[in-house]
């Protein structure tokens, strides 16, 4: 099946940094990505829809400020998490569509301390 | 009422039983149903999707009735490595997953 590559799958980081996750179609163009967040023992929660060459779309909720978005090319959307804090800590994944399917990437575990 | 419910689980069964799981929507104009698995501390993985005539593959079985908006998904001769959370997803304007149903095969 489709690919899909998240960078970092893991990551500590001090409250008040910035942190990257980026997210890749390795085997297929995809001009829509989508970013979520579980916490745990929770389902998945749609934070934003990202779109090749176009403004992410944020669910209702979700600061774009704070989680900012950058679909840059037809393999790579990222997701920066702005001024982290110890409650944005929490397992973020994305996933891309095909015709055949939404493919999710492996996940990043974020833990802001 | 929730756009996509399930099941609250969690179901604990035998090997080799056979469990179904259930799964309504709310939005009438969705149009494309999926079952996801997913493993603890893992990603979904795309199990199948679920045709309006129902489709089966190996041991899992899906169905879709448009009229009572319901999804199921039927696990036959169930495996120690079915424990997972099964989670339905619909498709309107967009992806919808529902809370998932933990599912564990006993030995």
């Amino acid at each position: 099946g489709a690919v899909v590559s998240q960078h970092p799958s893991w990551v500590i980081c001090k409250s008040g940094t910035s942190v990257k996750i980026e997210c890749r179609s390795l085997d297929f163009q995809a001009t829509t990505m989508f970013w979520y967040r579980q916490f745990p023992k929770q389902s998945l929660m749609l934070m934003a829809t990202s779109n090749e060459g176009s403004k992410a779309t944020y669910e209702q909720g979700v600061e774009k400020d704070k989680f900012l978005i950058n679909h840059a090319s037809l393999t790579l959307s990222t997701l920066t998490v702005t001024s982290a804090h110890p409650e944005d800590s929490s397992f973020y994944i994305c996933s891309a569509l095909n015709l055949a399917g939404k493919y999710f990437g492996p996940g990043t575990r974020l833990t802001v301390l | 009422r929730k756009e996509v419910e399930q099941d609250p689980g969690p179901f604990n069964v035998p090997e080799g039983a056979t469990v179904a799981f259930n799964c309504t929507y709310s939005n009438s104009a969705s149009q494309s149903f999926f079952w996801y698995r997913q493993d603890c501390r893992k990603e979904p993985k795309l199990l199948m999707s679920v045709y309006s005539s129902g489709n089966e593959d190996g041991r899992f079985t899906a169905q879709l009735n448009r009229a009572s908006q319901y999804i199921s998904l039927l696990i036959r001769d169930s495996k120690l490595s079915d424990s997972a959370t099964y989670l339905c997803v619909v498709y309107g304007q967009n992806f919808v997953f529902g809370p998932g149903t933990r599912l564990s095969v006993l030995p």
